[in-house]
């Protein structure tokens, strides 16, 4: 069975941090790496991931994929309030089906 | 474009009974997906569709769930009948055959069984 863990499952920081969020998977087949930043309801997508080392970038956030070691990482600078939301991890295997980790509940303080 | 289409977005109903959410992806999008996501935990799978045929169905409980695709494009999914452990956000989600692996998620139906 395709797993997803995700660490920590709660984080809060003030506004400025720079966070680091963990993703770990184990999934036959892999085909993609996924992060989606939920604030309310509807998961909203930030990367994909399909290739070793390779950094993929969007203004203050960064994700890198070690598929050697079954890891990635989301790395948010300049923490503002707004970036206070759950992230999730999930993995593409056969079929493309995503498997989701817990996600971590980040709260930027002002 | 216009987004993932999902009503109501909010449904309170008591043990026993049954429900139905309604899906319209994204235009063009071939792939289709129900997911369950429990509070405080992430989003399962229930059912993948790819057009109107079904293509992963294995973690949907059969007993009380069902889920149609009847002309590849909207979709229903039903619980019938409904307990506590049902309470949760149903997401539908969509991909192309451009992109298969990025989902575009509707903002989900809340439903809660009381």
């Amino acid at each position: 069975e395709d797993k997803v863990v995700q660490s920590p499952l709660s984080l809060v920081v003030h506004e400025g941090d720079t966070v680091t969020l963990n993703c770990s998977y184990e999934v036959t087949n892999f085909r993609s790496l996924l992060w989606y930043k939920q604030e309310k309801k509807a998961p909203t997508f930030l990367f994909m991931l399909t290739s070793s080392g390779i950094e993929k970038k969007s203004g203050r956030l960064s994700s890198i994929l070690d598929k050697k070691e079954l890891f990635s990482i989301l790395n948010i600078t300049a923490t503002q309030t707004g970036d206070s939301a759950i992230y999730l991890c999930a993995v593409g295997g056969s079929n493309y089906k995503l498997t989701f980790g817990k996600g971590t509940l980040l709260t930027v303080n002002p | 474009e216009a987004g993932v289409a999902q009503s109501p977005r909010y449904k309170i109903i008591e043990k026993r009974q049954s429900v139905a959410f309604w899906c319209n992806p994204i235009s063009g999008h071939a792939t289709l997906y129900w997911y369950q996501q429990i509070l405080g935990q992430g989003p399962k799978l229930l059912i993948q569709f790819q057009n109107n045929g079904v293509v992963d169905d294995s973690q949907l409980p059969k007993d009380r769930f069902s889920a149609e695709r009847l002309k590849g494009v909207d979709s229903t999914l039903k619980i019938q009948p409904a307990k506590l452990e049902d309470s949760a956000v149903y997401l539908c989600a969509s991909s192309s055959s451009r992109d298969v692996g990025r989902y575009t998620f509707g903002s989900g139906t809340r439903l809660t069984v009381v």
